[in-house]
């Protein structure tokens, strides 16, 4: 059950996008449309941004979307916000019938 | 509203156990799949074990099988987790965290605050 791969870092300025990728194995994310987005801000429970690689809780904004392609999901944040500084971390199902999250990374608002 | 709270975290000794529990209220407990989560300082995000709406179905993370126990109490909306043979790899915040239906979507839709797991001599 290896974590699923992020960058550690992803920085950007306000008003710009960014992208925030997520790599596993064809027994996970290419696996499997269970892909999951979470928010933490330092010393807070996370939270859920995007589940099923697309989809956006009630009350998420929606300058968060998530996509996938292969092995790899992404999560795009766009018009970025200084509010939007925080980790971010991915999470997907695996063949083995388990969850697996990412290595998670860390987003700076320049 | 959804809330979950955790308790009995605390320091226990290299091989020694603990029993963790989460208070859930604001949704139908028995309907929906349950997880614990946990982070070691400084660390990201472990996935740790979910047990199934109605209890019949548990699931768990190589590095905890075989020493980590998930159950739920639906009479009394608890979710538990029995950990054995603790060893320093498993100091962490551990949060509960409630799920979709199945808990293979991943939907971890509300969390606990967390509690802390010291395991230290």
């Amino acid at each position: 059950q290896s974590a699923l791969t992020q960058p550690a870092s992803v920085s950007g300025s306000p008003g710009q996008s960014i992208t925030i990728s997520c790599t596993g194995t064809r027994s996970d994310v290419g696996g499997y449309n269970y892909v999951s987005w979470h928010q933490q801000y330092p010393g807070k429970a996370p939270k859920l941004m995007i589940y099923e690689v697309t989809n956006r809780p009630s009350g998420v904004s929606n300058r968060f979307s998530g996509s996938k392609s292969g092995n790899t999901a992404s999560l795009t944040i766009s018009g970025l916000q200084t509010e939007d500084e925080a980790d971010y971390y991915c999470s997907s199902y695996t063949a083995s019938s388990t969850l697996v999250f990412g290595t998670g990374t860390k987003v700076t608002v320049l | 509203e959804v809330q979950l709270l955790e308790s009995g975290g605390g320091l226990v000794q290299p091989g020694g156990s603990l029993r963790l529990s989460c208070a859930a209220s604001g949704f139908t407990f028995s309907s929906y799949a349950m997880s614990w989560v946990r982070q070691a300082p400084g660390k990201g995000l472990e996935w740790v074990s979910a047990i199934s709406g109605n209890g019949g179905a548990t699931y768990y993370a190589d590095s905890v099988k075989g020493r980590f126990t998930i159950s739920r109490d639906t009479s009394k909306n608890t979710l538990f987790l029995q950990m054995n043979s603790l060893g320093a790899e498993d100091t962490a915040v551990y949060y509960c965290a409630k799920l979709g239906q199945w808990f293979g979507a991943g939907q971890f839709d509300h969390w606990g605050q967390g509690t802390l797991v010291t395991v230290s001599s």
